[in-house]
């Protein structure tokens, strides 16, 4: 079965620090991977995904995110934090059925102080 | 950039009652999903649609639950008889094929409070 695990319940980290949000994943075959983030009283938003190709991936507000294959690990980086980056962030695993439905974690808390 | 559409943003019922969540998702998009996430907590799944029926559900989405789409552009979420516990921010989601495949779009979620 496929699953996503976020070791993370919270993140702390000073604005202008580099900040890391952890992802493992378990999936049988290769993995489709993606970030969401929330923000409070809001939707989930699109951050970036791993499908093929280089295992640096960019994406949305100066987001990245590194696989790797051998450590089963998509973890979320930012070399500079913002407060405003602060929110639930959601590691994500597309399934593998015929519903292609995405598992999600249980979700990191970033906060991002002054 | 296209987006799903979710109505209303919140609703409040008494338990025992009835209610409906409404998406629009994208367009020419053709795999639909619902999901719940109990305040702050995981996003979990509730059930996902193609081709006119269900394709795979969860434990959650038991009998209480049903899901439609009606006219072609809506996608709705019918609790029948609302607990406490069904209290949660229900998010729509939707995605195209072949290139599209790995593309999902959320709606930005209806708060659902059951008192």
């Amino acid at each position: 079965a496929q699953s996503v695990a976020q070791p993370e319940d919270q993140v702390n980290v000073a604005e202008g620090n580099p900040l890391t949000v952890k992802c493992t994943y378990s999936v049988s075959g290769n993995p489709y991977l993606f970030w969401y983030v929330q923000y409070p009283n809001r939707g989930l938003q699109f951050l970036l995904k791993y499908i093929t190709g280089d295992n640096l991936v960019k994406g949305s507000y100066g987001f990245e995110a590194e696989f790797n294959k051998s450590q089963t690990s998509f973890h979320l980086k930012k070399p500079s934090a913002l407060v405003s980056d602060s929110a639930l962030y959601f590691c994500a695993v597309r399934g593998m059925d015929s519903s292609y439905k995405l598992i999600f974690g249980s979700g990191t808390r970033l906060l991002v102080r002054p | 950039e296209p987006e799903v559409t979710q109505t209303p943003s919140h609703q409040v019922t008494q338990m025992g009652q009835e209610v409906i969540l409404r998406c629009v998702p994208i367009s020419n998009h053709l795999y639909f999903y619902w999901y719940r996430q109990i305040l702050g907590q995981k996003v979990e799944f509730l059930v996902s649609f193609y081709n006119n029926e269900i394709s795979e559900k969860s434990e959650i989405f038991d009998d209480q639950f049903s899901v439609e789409r009606p006219d072609g552009s809506n996608f709705t979420l019918k609790i029948r008889s609302t607990k406490l516990e069904d209290s949660a921010m229900y998010f729509c989601a939707s995605r195209g094929q072949g290139q599209d495949l790995q593309g999902y779009t959320f709606g930005s979620g209806t708060r659902l409070t059951v008192v």
